[in-house]
């Protein structure tokens, strides 16, 4: 069955940068792109950037420009996630979730990570 | 960005009875005959699980009580009978003019 299983919560300095991984399983991985989403407490959901897993091509929330950074190792599977110069508005949950892209762009997720909350503070 | 916003924020339920949430673009959401419009619950302590994609199409696995309706910007979310699981946090989300894609405040359920 589709797996995608996020590595452990942490704790980060303001200023520092976090890289949270997101390991898929259960499918083919080139067959459907990555999104991050991440939930800051009592907040709704809030879309940041997804990599097209088969051509490495990204795209971000402008929101997070110079900051964000998506990657995927395709030998193992997983997809990353980078986000630099961290500030305590960025404590959250950050979830990956799987999509297949439609037709016309369309995608919709189909699949959650379990979630990696990041927090930061000083 | 496209603007969502979702009505009521919170919503008691009553097991058995039906229950509506509803979702509203601040731009139609149609192309090619379609409405990129998806609806995602998020149950406590859960991750995100798809509900409904493109308005009206049940994702694998959604009991046929739940149901997708609407068009243009207007969008609607059914029970047709309420359950003790389905209390969580309803979303809808735009999937037309990406990127972004832009989620709605989000709509507690919980039983009464």
């Amino acid at each position: 069955q589709v797996q995608l299983l996020q590595s452990g919560a942490e704790v980060k300095k303001p200023g520092a940068s976090v890289k949270v991984s997101c390991k898929a399983s259960g499918y083919i991985f080139t067959d459907f792109s990555m999104h991050w989403v991440r939930q800051a407490p009592g907040q709704r959901l809030e879309w940041l950037g997804w990599i097209n897993t088969a051509n490495d091509f990204t795209r971000y929330s402008q929101n997070f420009q110079g900051r964000l950074t998506i990657t995927r190792d395709t030998s193992a599977t997983t997809v990353y996630l980078e986000l630099s110069s961290l500030r305590s508005e960025d404590t959250a949950m950050f979830y990956c979730a799987r999509a297949t892209i439609g037709d016309n762009g369309y995608q919709h997720l189909d699949n959650w990570g379990q979630g990696t909350l990041v927090t930061v503070s000083s | 960005d496209i603007v969502m916003t979702q009505s009521p924020l919170s919503l008691p339920v009553t097991p058995g009875e039906p229950a509506s949430i509803s979702c509203r673009s601040s731009q139609s959401l149609q192309r090619n005959g379609y409405y990129y419009l998806d609806w995602y619950l998020q149950k406590p302590g859960r991750s995100p699980q798809l509900l409904i994609y493109l308005a009206s199409h049940r994702a694998a696995g959604v009991p046929d009580r739940i149901s997708g309706s609407g068009s243009g910007t207007d969008f609607t979310l059914k029970i047709s009978r309420v359950e003790a699981e389905d209390v969580g946090v309803y979303y809808c989300v735009q999937a037309l003019q990406t990127p972004p894609w832009t989620f709605g405040q989000g709509t507690k359920v919980e039983i009464k």
